[in-house]
């Protein structure tokens, strides 16, 4: 199992762009989670899906960011536009079960946004 | 409001001591506590996860437990080593979110 994969690792954009993460779940889970994690705030969850359906979307900071879940196995979020408050490291984490199962982490997406 | 403390911030022991980590939170109404890894720039890797009904939890040298009615947890580390050396987060679920702490820097010194 090669485990929750994220793309892309690494992104530098500018400021107004569109920048949109990807995840990928461990297969035969079928929660996923959303985190974006900065010096100042920690980590955050941003939002939750369980079966493809958006649970929780209480922590996603504006309407700038979307996230959509178009199969069982794959995740976007979307910044649109990017400003350079939106820098961090976002993280998805995929679950077996609705969720207050052991969470499993991607490696990341590190985003800067100049 | 649910909130994570972890304390200390750092620590930084030479190799071979065995050290307490701790978590406290404000409401007990949880669902379970996961403790975490995260090695610089990399991802969390989860460590021991205690259900709510559970006491403690081992894996090899490390041990978890868990005093819900008091809001505390603690994770122990036996015979450190400078391999251990990483950011230690605690987090405890409510309902599908999980609230995390702002993590202990451990510093195994050989």
């Amino acid at each position: 199992d090669a485990g929750v994969i994220q793309s892309p690792r690494h992104e530098v954009t500018e400021m107004g762009q569109e920048v949109t993460l990807r995840c990928k779940l461990i297969s035969g889970h079928n929660s996923l989670f959303w985190y974006r994690q900065t010096m100042m705030r920690g980590l955050e969850l941003l939002i939750y899906f369980n079966n493809n359906v958006p649970i929780d979307d209480s922590g996603m900071p504006e309407d700038r960011f979307s996230a959509k879940m178009p199969n069982a196995s794959f995740s976007t979020l979307k910044i649109q536009p990017s400003e350079p408050r939106d820098s961090a490291v976002y993280f998805c984490a995929s679950v077996r079960g609705a969720g207050w199962d052991e969470q499993f982490f991607g490696p990341g997406t590190r985003l800067t946004v100049l | 409001k649910q909130e994570v403390t972890q304390i200390p911030a750092a620590l930084s022991v030479p190799e071979g001591e065995n050290l307490v980590l701790n978590c406290s939170f404000t409401d007990s109404a949880i669902y379970n506590l996961q403790w975490f890894r995260q090695d610089p720039g990399k991802g969390l890797t989860s460590l021991l996860l205690i259900q709510s009904s559970q006491r403690e939890q081992t894996s090899g040298r490390l041990n978890a437990s868990l005093d819900k009615s008091s809001g505390r947890s603690t994770l122990y580390i036996a015979a450190s080593q400078p391999g251990d050396s990483a950011t230690y987060l605690c987090a405890v679920e409510y309902g599908n979110k999980l609230v995390f702490g702002a993590g202990t820097i451990l510093r195994v010194k050989s």
